[in-house]
């Protein structure tokens, strides 16, 4: 459980702030997910990084920017969002056999 | 196109009982198969995974699913089901690489004395 963590757990943030969620993974993977959870909609996949580049990016606003300096570390940085962005944020990494393996998430909630 | 359908949103069974969750996938390569489960606002924990062999796949926590090619299905089942079992699940498929998964839109279990 510990191999994949996510900080903040909770995030409380106003439409003009600026944050940004960070992904670790110890697990030694070469691909890291963001995904968005939102109450009664399907898990949305957000970006895919693999050796450090950006390989998708799914249709995602330009007020969420992900970084990836390294293999082992994803941020997910946050602007002017609306409240409609609130969610659970989940990361998750993976190995070239596709099993992802997600942390625990950060709960965003935008006033 | 590939899709993941979980056609159940919602289950209730009694603490002991038997569980079966269905899932159908469509999906142009050969699969491999996933099924995760997840708390209340927690991340998706790895149940278990088909890549190819055996049909029949053991996990954790007492759970096995079969891949039935034929009826393109990767159903979860437990034979006695806990109270701590009660949590949403999720199918998943994908493809060799690193190719980004599919998930169907979960179903949710709830567990009654």
């Amino acid at each position: 459980e510990t191999g994949v963590t996510q900080t903040p757990r909770h995030l409380v943030m106003g439409m003009t702030n600026k944050k940004s969620l960070k992904c670790e993974q110890h697990l030694g993977h070469n691909a890291m997910y963001w995904y968005k959870q939102s109450a009664k909609k399907p898990l949305e996949l957000m970006f895919v990084y693999n050796f450090k580049e950006q390989t998708e990016n799914n249709s995602v606003p330009s007020r969420f920017s992900p970084e990836c300096p390294n293999s082992s570390h994803l941020f997910l940085h946050l602007h002017t969002l609306q409240p409609e962005d609130s969610a659970l944020y989940l990361c998750a990494s993976s190995q070239t056999t596709d099993t992802q393996y997600f942390g625990p998430g950060t709960r965003l909630t935008v006033l | 196109a590939q899709s993941v359908t979980q056609p159940d949103i919602h289950i209730t069974v009694s603490e002991g009982a038997s569980l079966e969750l269905r899932c159908n996938y469509s999906y142009g390569a050969t699969p491999y198969l996933f099924w995760y489960v997840q708390s209340p606002g927690q991340g998706l924990q790895l149940l278990l995974k088909y890549f190819s062999g055996d049909t029949l796949v053991q996990g954790i926590k007492g759970f096995e699913a079969e891949f039935k090619r034929s009826q393109s299905s990767f159903n979860l089942r437990k034979p006695s089901v806990h109270w701590s079992d009660a949590a949403e699940y999720f199918c998943a498929v994908g493809a060799r690489g690193n190719t980004p998964l599919v998930f169907g839109k979960g179903t949710r279990l709830s567990v009654i004395a």
